[in-house]
């Protein structure tokens, strides 16, 4: 199946800087990769995703960009706010296995 | 708005208990996920459906079940709870590859 590896777990940025979020994953037919935000206590939302006939998308201060020919996709969140802290979840889907794989979390912390 | 409900917040049970965790959504999903939440290991995956009593095994299935009778309810089951199965549950539905959270139950197993 599907294996997804996230880095780093733990990430400290000042408020006002950029932070960016790696994933890679194994399965070469994987075609769709959303990133979730999971703030202390609430259940993961959607906050950006791609398909795989993209390679970068962009929502006002996130941005995700694809390579799949490397197989690894990154969130870039500019001009951090204290509100972005939390942690931050990648995923991928296979169409074929329908399975939706998580990495295993960003721990965002902005400093104020 | 999609609603994912899950049937309880917190659930406390002894160890060789057989426990039930149900949820529901709203929305038509043909898919719907179990995943356990536990500190520095993300989300793992137990099982998913596709469909009506579809099932497919996930990443950690072991000491697992589920049950999807209808579209709208995917059940987890734990045959018979052991200690090491306390954690995070988080029920999902998906539509295009989009996962609809619910709001999480935390088993404590003792």
């Amino acid at each position: 199946g599907e294996n997804v590896e996230q880095h780093p777990s733990t990430l400290s940025v000042q408020e006002g800087d950029s932070a960016v979020i790696k994933c890679t994953y194994s399965d070469s037919a994987s075609n769709y990769f959303p990133w979730y935000k999971q703030e202390l206590g609430k259940r993961p939302q959607l906050i950006i995703d791609i398909r795989s006939n993209v390679g970068e998308k962009k929502d006002q201060r996130i941005a995700v960009t694809l390579n799949k020919t490397a197989k690894h996709f990154s969130l870039h969140i500019t001009e951090t706010q204290p509100e972005d802290s939390a942690v931050y979840f990648c995923a991928a889907i296979s169409g074929s296995a329908r399975q939706l794989t998580f990495g295993s979390g960003t721990q965002l912390t902005v400093l104020p | 708005d999609v609603k994912v409900t899950q049937s309880s917040r917190y659930l406390v049970k002894r160890t060789g208990e057989k426990v039930f965790l149900e949820c529901v959504q709203d929305m038509d999903h043909e898919n719907m996920f179990w995943y356990r939440q536990d500190p520095g290991l993300g989300l793992r995956l137990i099982y998913f459906s596709y469909d009506v009593k579809m099932k497919e095994k996930g990443d950690i299935p072991e000491g697992y079940s589920v049950s999807r009778e209808k579209k709208e309810r995917f059940s987890l089951i734990l045959e018979s709870a052991s200690t090491n199965q306390t954690s995070m549950y988080l029920c999902a539905s998906s539509f295009l590859g989009e996962a609809f959270f619910g709001q999480g139950t935390r088993l404590t197993v003792v």
